[in-house]
């Protein structure tokens, strides 16, 4: 599975959007990219998915570059609740057995 | 909503003794994970099973740690001898089967944190 590069840290203000990126320039052309969060002391989380397209549920939106090397998550609306680590993961589809590797994520803190 | 049950919670053992812990997966999940994640890093797969089999366990550390999921369902991680490097959260994941209609989503539980004196 390709890897994946994130800043280690970024504040955000309370109701403001909060951008994440995240590179992926060796992904192949069958790798979906996901996007977890761990809040302290809690198991992963899933937020969303996608292979090329963007894509939108109720916890974020996922824009993915037309080359797909490099993709941002956005928390339209961060709330203190959303200070968590945030992991960028390129992995083979759903439908596969591959396994999700975490590299070291992005720690965002949000402020009132 | 179903969740993914670990237990124990908390662990504090001493280095040399046995530790074991234990995983039900959220019913009819048929893949079940587990990792090891140290404090300030992201998880690290240890086992991956399909059902009752072993699909991927290259990053066991197979002379001290062991796995099983005999009946396909819940599962268990031991630890003998623990060593002071094994201190770490262990999570233990799963999800429905391959296939194009499922998402791919990890369901993780809590965790067990162990703490080797």
């Amino acid at each position: 599975d390709a890897k994946t590069t994130q800043p280690p840290s970024m504040d955000c203000a309370e109701g403001r959007a909060a951008n994440l990126p995240c590179n992926h320039s060796t992904i192949s052309g069958n790798e979906y990219v996901y996007w977890y969060r761990q809040i302290h002391s809690q198991g992963p989380q899933y937020i969303i998915h996608g292979l090329k397209n963007n894509e939108t549920n109720e916890m974020a939106s996922l824009i993915i570059t037309e080359d797909r090397k490099s993709s941002t998550l956005i928390l339209p609306h961060a709330t203190l609740r959303d200070t968590a680590v945030y992991y960028c993961i390129v992995r083979v589809g759903p439908g596969s057995w591959g396994k999700l590797q975490f590299g070291a994520g992005t720690q965002v803190v949000v402020t009132p | 909503e179903a969740e993914v049950a670990q237990s124990p919670r908390y662990k504090i053992t001493e280095k040399s003794q046995a530790v074991a812990f234990w995983c039900d997966p959220i019913s009819g999940h048929a893949t079940l994970y587990w990792y090891r994640q140290i404090l300030g890093q992201g998880p690290e797969l240890l086992v991956q099973f399909q059902d009752e089999s072993v699909v991927d366990d290259s990053q066991l550390p197979k002379d001290r740690f062991s796995a099983e999921r005999l009946k396909g369902v819940d599962s268990t991680l031991k630890i003998q001898p623990a060593e002071l490097g094994d201190s770490a959260m262990y999570l233990c994941a799963s999800r429905v089967a391959g296939g194009l209609a499922n998402t791919g989503e990890l369901f993780f539980g809590e965790g067990s944190r162990l703490t080797v004196l």
